[in-house]
């Protein structure tokens, strides 16, 4: 089974601190995703890479950075956390054949205060 | 564009009752498609996906869904409903060439003893 962990499920930060989110998966998938989560606005794409430094924006890529060295390992970096970036986020892996179906990490609940 | 529409924001059902969930695309080819669900704090989960082949795809936990491309749309169903399957349930769209998958809003599922 393909499996995705996250380093947290629920993290507090300040506003203006540095926030890292981990992302693992086990399946060496070429293709990972982060997206963010709110209520009424479904699941939006934050960043994607289909490989080892490399990356492409989604659809709201302002505000965080990734990074990803490893092939098993993609990182969502918020520079300097704001309280509008307070939501679920989610990880995700995929591999390069059809359908690239998507695997989810549990998610990880950041609160900025 | 590619673009998935979700009807329906909430749906009650009877245990033991019949389900479906609509959704419908957009998208000019023809568009791998899925259906994921997700629980409170949880990741998503992959229910199914169809991609070619059989219009009619089994998924885990006893649902189908039913693809009919004169409709652009792709439903899921379920003869039976259990209380476990009470959850939020997303319909998303791929395209051809594996990049992030465009997700529905979402459907709440409550399910009445």
């Amino acid at each position: 089974d393909v499996k995705v962990t996250q380093s947290s499920r629920y993290l507090v930060k300040r506003t203006g601190e540095k926030v890292f989110l981990e992302c693992v998966q086990d399946m060496d998938h070429e293709n990972m995703f982060w997206y963010r989560q709110d209520p009424g606005l479904g699941l939006r794409l934050i960043y994607f890479s289909y490989d080892v430094k490399m990356k492409e924006k989604g659809d709201i890529p302002e505000g965080y950075s990734v990074s990803r060295e490893k092939k098993e390992r993609f990182s969502l970096i918020l520079e300097s956390a704001s309280t509008n970036q307070t939501s679920m986020y989610l990880c995700a892996s995929s591999p390069i054949f059809p359908p690239y179906e998507q695997y989810f990490g549990p998610g990880t609940r950041l609160t900025v205060t | 564009a590619q673009s998935v529409t979700q009807p329906d924001i909430h749906i009650t059902v009877s245990e033991g009752a019949s389900l479906e969930l609509r959704c419908n695309y957009s998208y000019g080819a023809t568009p791998y498609l899925f259906w994921y669900v997700q629980s409170p704090g949880q990741g998503l989960q992959l229910l199914l996906k169809y991609f070619s082949g059989d219009t009619l795809v089994q998924g885990i936990k006893g649902f189908e869904a039913e693809f009919k491309r004169s409709q652009s749309s792709f439903n899921l169903r379920k003869p039976s409903v259990h209380w476990s399957d009470a959850a939020e349930y997303f319909c998303a769209v791929g395209d051809q060439a594996g990049t992030a998958l465009i997700f529905g809003k979402g459907t709440t599922l409550s399910v009445s003893s």
